[in-house]
């Protein structure tokens, strides 16, 4: 069965740097995704992407966030200027159509990518 | 706005008794409600899935039943296995254009001892 995959597993970075979070999603959805779980808590949706653009996004998606789709496989996740609280597991998801619709097709999720700040 | 509650763990079973775990939701439309399980070190894997009221959605011997009357999709399973030590998280998504975000429910842990 298809799956989403993310690189890395494990990231380690210093406070303040730059850090990009890299997803491949399955080959034939439409719709991308970013959730992040503080560990602990729940999993908070970040931002969605269709048509090479930003569908929506959470308060928690600032202007330290940005994502991009830099080629016709990947969707990237890239952090500026990361801090302590950034601290989380990031999940990659996609889906073959708007979920919610009547013929409803679920989001398919990553194994994620822990993200520790020092 | 869109919520879910869910029963926190963790929750503690012997092999073979009965699981449920329970859901309810707020939501300002028609969600559709799933189940989602992360069994340790994994990602997260859709469980089972309802559209519409009086759905029910199975797999793997799990069972929910989508309770528009009382807002609810409470998990059961007969007979858990050890193999079903995981965390379980409610979710929903609305019925309703755009691009539907999920929203989860906090997570239960389920840890089952033989």
């Amino acid at each position: 069965e298809p799956e989403v995959t993310q690189t890395p597993s494990h990231q380690v970075t210093q406070m303040g740097q730059e850090v990009i979070l890299r997803c491949v999603p399955i080959s034939n959805h439409l719709y991308f995704y970013w959730y992040r779980q503080i560990l602990g808590q729940k999993v908070e949706f970040l931002v969605s992407f269709y048509n090479n653009e930003i569908s929506e996004k959470s308060e928690i998606f600032d202007d330290q966030f940005s994502v991009e789709r830099p080629d016709g496989s990947n969707f990237t996740l890239k952090i500026r200027s990361t801090k302590l609280e950034d601290s989380a597991m990031y999940f990659c998801a996609s889906s073959e159509a708007k979920t919610g619709w009547s013929g409803n097709q679920p989001q398919h999720f990553g194994d994620g990518t822990r993200l520790s700040i020092l | 706005g869109n919520s879910v509650t869910q029963m926190e763990g963790p929750v503690t079973l012997s092999e073979e008794a009965f699981l449920t775990i329970n859901c309810t939701y707020t939501a300002t439309g028609y969600p559709s409600l799933f189940w989602y399980v992360q069994y340790p070190g994994e990602g997260l894997q859709l469980l089972l899935k309802a559209t519409k009221a009086d759905d029910k959605g199975s797999n793997k011997g799990f069972e929910a039943t989508y309770r528009k009357e009382t807002t609810s999709f409470h998990l059961e399973k007969g007979s858990v296995q050890v193999s079903d030590s995981a965390v379980y998280f409610c979710a929903l998504t609305l019925n309703s254009g755009g691009y539907q975000k999920v929203t989860f429910g906090i997570g239960t842990k389920l840890q089952v001892i033989p």
